[in-house]
Parts: structure tokens; C-alpha cells; sequence
């Protein structure tokens, strides 16, 4: 079973910034916290990880709490194009490790 | 950008037949892997293999499933006697090698083949 838990769905206006929240309280000391998102049943597109300090990249921003046990992924400016399932995963360390998906939030941005 | 491509989109086959799905992964990534998703339902694991060896499978991945890197750039699943219940998509990811232990380098997928079992 997913080690997280998320909201099954969210709205957001478009141009707004969309805030996803995933609670993770069992995750251990080196298991990282994965975003990935699927756009229309298309594959995962990985978004952003972090282990315990706060992450940007040019699609997102990653905050984790100080004790790790949620996380919140932020859309700066959400586009129509960002409506997709959006899944929270933590994973232990290497490369060998499988990727656990639960149901994810479905993010609809709204016109 | 380099991606996964996944061949082909879609295949259809009958009941019993063997099937094999391809996937080239990204150039310099040494870590494979194969998921699938049944219609409406989560993105499950099926299998992960690393120098030419499965490091980890699933419960679904049995006797009837198998996978290959036949030459440098093809990593292939094969699923000997198709079953109606293994109609889904199946999605390949690759990913490169951390610099540390535990460093995560994240895994990045294909476009997924549709599979359908008539």
C-alpha cells in the first residue's frame, strides 16, 4: 500500500498558484518524498523530490515539514495544461526501488 | 530533452499468444523498470532490473512475465500466454545511478503501450 495520503481532488483557478498537500507521517530517515504527475492516462512525468530541505525547479517547489512527515507541492502559476492526477511517493533511497502510486489528487484548473 | 519511447502504442492480441513490448531507455541510465495500469486503477510495479538482473519484482510479475536487454539500447517486456486480466497499459521508466548512496535519482517514464487481450 502508498505510505502517503492526499486529497482525492482539488480545484484551482488558472494563473493562481496551486498548493497539494500529502502527508507522509511513517516515512523513515532516508526514504525521499517524489512528486509525479499523469496528464490523461499519458506516463508519469516526474516533477520535483526532496529528502529534507525545501526544493525548486523550473515546474515546481517542494516544501517538507521540519519533521518530515508531509510535504506540499507548489504550481506557481497554474496553467489549464497542469490538470493531471498529481502523486505524492516515498521511496527508499536507490535506483532498485520500486515507486508505490496510490489514487493521487486530481488537480482540475479552472478557467 | 531525452526520453523514454515505448513501441508500439497500442498492441492487440488474442488470448495465449506471447507478446513483447519494447522500450528504449534514456541513453546513460543504467536502472529499468516496467509498471502497469489496468483501466481506471493505480500505476502498479511489476519489475526492476539492474546489470542484467531482475533486482526486484512483484507479486504479479510471475512465471508468465519476463524481461530482456537484448543489445544496448532495448529493454523488453515479454508475457508468454496472454490472459484477459493482463490488458492494461504498461509503462517503462529508466533512471541513471545516484552520485551517493541514497541520492535518488528519479525515475522517468514512457509514454506506456496499450495492451489489449481479445
Amino acid at each position: 500500500d502508498a505510505k502517503t495520503t492526499q486529497p482525492p481532488s482539488m480545484d484551482c483557478a488558472e494563473g493562481r498558484a496551486a498548493n497539494l498537500p500529502c502527508n507522509h507521517s511513517t516515512i523513515s530517515g532516508n526514504e525521499y518524498v517524489y512528486w509525479y504527475r499523469q496528464i490523461h492516462s499519458q506516463g508519469p512525468q516526474y516533477i520535483i523530490h526532496g529528502l529534507k530541505n525545501n526544493e525548486t525547479n523550473e515546474m515546481a517547489s517542494l516544501i517538507i515539514t521540519e519533521d518530515r512527515k508531509s510535504s506540499t507541492l507548489i504550481l506557481p502559476h497554474a496553467t489549464l495544461r497542469d490538470t493531471a492526477v498529481y502523486y505524492c511517493i516515498v521511496s527508499y533511497s536507490s535506483n532498485t526501488g520500486k515507486l508505490i502510486f496510490g489514487q493521487g489528487t486530481t488537480l482540475q484548473v479552472k478557467p | 530533452e531525452p526520453e523514454v519511447t515505448q513501441t508500439p502504442s497500442h498492441q492487440v492480441t488474442q488470448m495465449g499468444q506471447e507478446v513483447i513490448l519494447r522500450c528504449v531507455p534514456i541513453s546513460n541510465h543504467l536502472y529499468f523498470y516496467w509498471y502497469r495500469q489496468i483501466l481506471g486503477q493505480k500505476v502498479e510495479f511489476l519489475v526492476s532490473f539492474y546489470n542484467n538482473e531482475i533486482s526486484e519484482k512483484s507479486e504479479i510479475f510471475d512465471d508468465q512475465f519476463s524481461v530482456e536487454r537484448p543489445d544496448g539500447s532495448n529493454f523488453t517486456l515479454k508475457i508468454r500466454s496472454t490472459k484477459l486480466e493482463d490488458s492494461a497499459m504498461y509503462f517503462c521508466a529508466s533512471s541513471s545511478p545516484g552520485q551517493i548512496e541514497y541520492s535518488n535519482q528519479p525515475q522517468h517514464f514512457g509514454d506506456g503501450t496499450r495492451l489489449s487481450i481479445l
